[in-house]
């Protein structure tokens, strides 16, 4: 069946550094992919999205890629904050099937 | 303003009872979900109902049932809480398609503890 596999956390930051979450994905047919973020106590939010191969989803500094040819849809940031300490789920879905997929998580804290 | 509410935000409970959680939207979505977040965030799908029709029922015990009276309220229902059961549980719902397009919009979550 279809899932997403994301890098395991915790990652560890110093304020500046670069981001990058790896997410692989596994499906048939056409998915769309997203990136949700968590912050502290509150419910996950869309991030940021593509829905075709070689889009490119972006939102507050973030950027993922959808590369078909390594099924990848990895996160990055060129310089986190300390704000962006979250956990972040990378998720895949598809056209009339309302069952979305979700990775396990990768918490990110962002240190001064 | 809430796009996705849920009640009540925290539940602490003792084991053997039965308690229900609410939730809410006002976006006018066809589609709503229950997950289960563990203490690790693996998030589960649980249910889910598509204007009041049940249409995702994974492999949870039937100790738990989810209603529907109207496509902007999904609540769930809990009997006999187990030790097992404490999470967090949020609610999400959907327009036709968002599983493409526009993703889910998830309330805060209700943390449930049972002791």
């Amino acid at each position: 069946g279809d899932s997403v596999t994301q890098m395991e956390g915790p990652v560890t930051l110093s304020e500046e550094a670069f981001l990058t979450i790896n997410c692989t994905y596994t499906a048939t047919g056409y998915p769309s992919l997203f990136w949700y973020v968590q912050y502290p106590g509150e419910g996950l939010q869309l991030l940021l999205k593509a829905t075709k191969a070689d889009d490119k989803g972006s939102n507050k500094g973030f950027e993922a890629t959808y590369r078909k040819e390594t099924t990848s849809f990895h996160l990055e940031k060129g310089s986190v904050q300390v704000s962006d300490s979250a956990v972040y789920f990378c998720a895949l879905g598809k056209y009339n099937n309302n069952d979305m997929r979700f990775g396990a998580g990768t918490r990110l804290t962002v240190k001064p | 303003d809430t796009a996705v509410s849920q009640t009540p935000k925290y539940l602490v409970t003792q084991m053997g009872n039965d308690k229900s959680i609410k939730c809410e939207q006002n976006l006018g979505h066809d589609t709503m979900y229950w997950y289960k977040q563990d203490s690790k965030k693996f998030l589960k799908i649980m249910f889910s109902y598509n204007n009041k029709e049940l249409i995702i029922n994974e492999t949870v015990p039937n100790r738990f049932s989810p209603k529907s009276p109207d496509k902007a309220h999904l609540n769930l229902h809990i009997n006999s809480l187990e030790l097992g059961d404490s999470a967090v549980y949020f609610c999400a719902s959907s327009k036709q398609g968002a599983n493409v397009y526009n993703g889910y919009t998830f309330g805060s979550g209700t943390r449930l503890t049972v002791v």
